[in-house]
């Protein structure tokens, strides 16, 4: 089972609001991703990183931002939460097969 | 730019039978791996199997196998002797082991078991 750790879990926040969400992972791997995925529905990759300082947007456009500054946290921000950002967030990391944490659902009132 | 087609949707089976969900690919790369993921309903994406391209032999991991046809871009996962908690979303994904690549998804089979 892979060592990687999202919180929170499910978050309920009002319209405006900001949030960081964390994504921890203790297997020491370069690599680390970003997804937002509707539930049942396919990922879509929204932020990734090769390293520390690394970050690069994916092929979805996302209001969100991401910082790398230790090789095992890559928290994501959204400094004004909508309605649209509603979803479910997976956090991943690889050296060559990807991992993922359990996942954040998001609820924006 | 790689692609990863699932073409099945939903696919449902009958407890304890067999059943395959199929994959393709277009790569012109040599060197890549390619995986199927399972999410359980509001639970983690984990890994099912893993198939480096090249190794002629058929990933397998105990009820799990592949038929991994390299030449087609095929990559089909066999699920034998289907159990309830193998209800899921399934998705196949390549990666190109060459440089810096993302991992490409493809969109996905809802696998339905039926008691």
């Amino acid at each position: 089972e892979a060592d990687i750790y999202q919180t929170p879990r499910y978050l309920v926040i009002g319209t405006g609001k900001k949030i960081t969400l964390e994504c921890s992972q203790t297997m020491g791997h370069d690599k680390m991703y970003w997804y937002q995925q509707d539930p049942g529905m396919e990922l879509h990759l929204i932020h990734y990183s090769y390293g520390v300082n690394s970050t690069e947007k994916g092929d979805l456009s996302s209001e969100s931002t991401v910082s790398r500054i230790r090789t095992e946290h890559f928290p994501l921000t959204l400094e004004s939460a909508r309605p649209s950002h509603t979803s479910q967030y997976l956090c991943a990391s690889s050296q060559e097969t990807q991992y993922f944490g359990p996942g954040t659902r998001l609820l924006v009132l | 730019a790689q692609t990863v087609t699932q073409s099945q949707p939903e696919m449902s089976v009958q407890e304890a039978e067999t059943v395959t969900l199929s994959c393709t690919y277009d790569t012109s790369e040599s060197d890549y791996y390619l995986f199927w993921y399972k999410q359980p309903p509001s639970r983690q994406m984990i890994l099912v199997i893993r198939q480096e391209a090249y190794k002629q032999q058929n990933a397998t991991e105990n009820r799990f196998s592949v038929n991994f046809q390299k030449a087609a871009k095929s990559f089909s996962l066999k699920i034998s002797d289907s159990q309830l908690g193998d209800a899921a979303m399934y998705f196949c994904a390549y990666w190109a082991s060459r440089g810096n690549e993302k991992l490409t998804f493809g969109t996905g089979t809802r696998l339905t078991i039926i008691p």
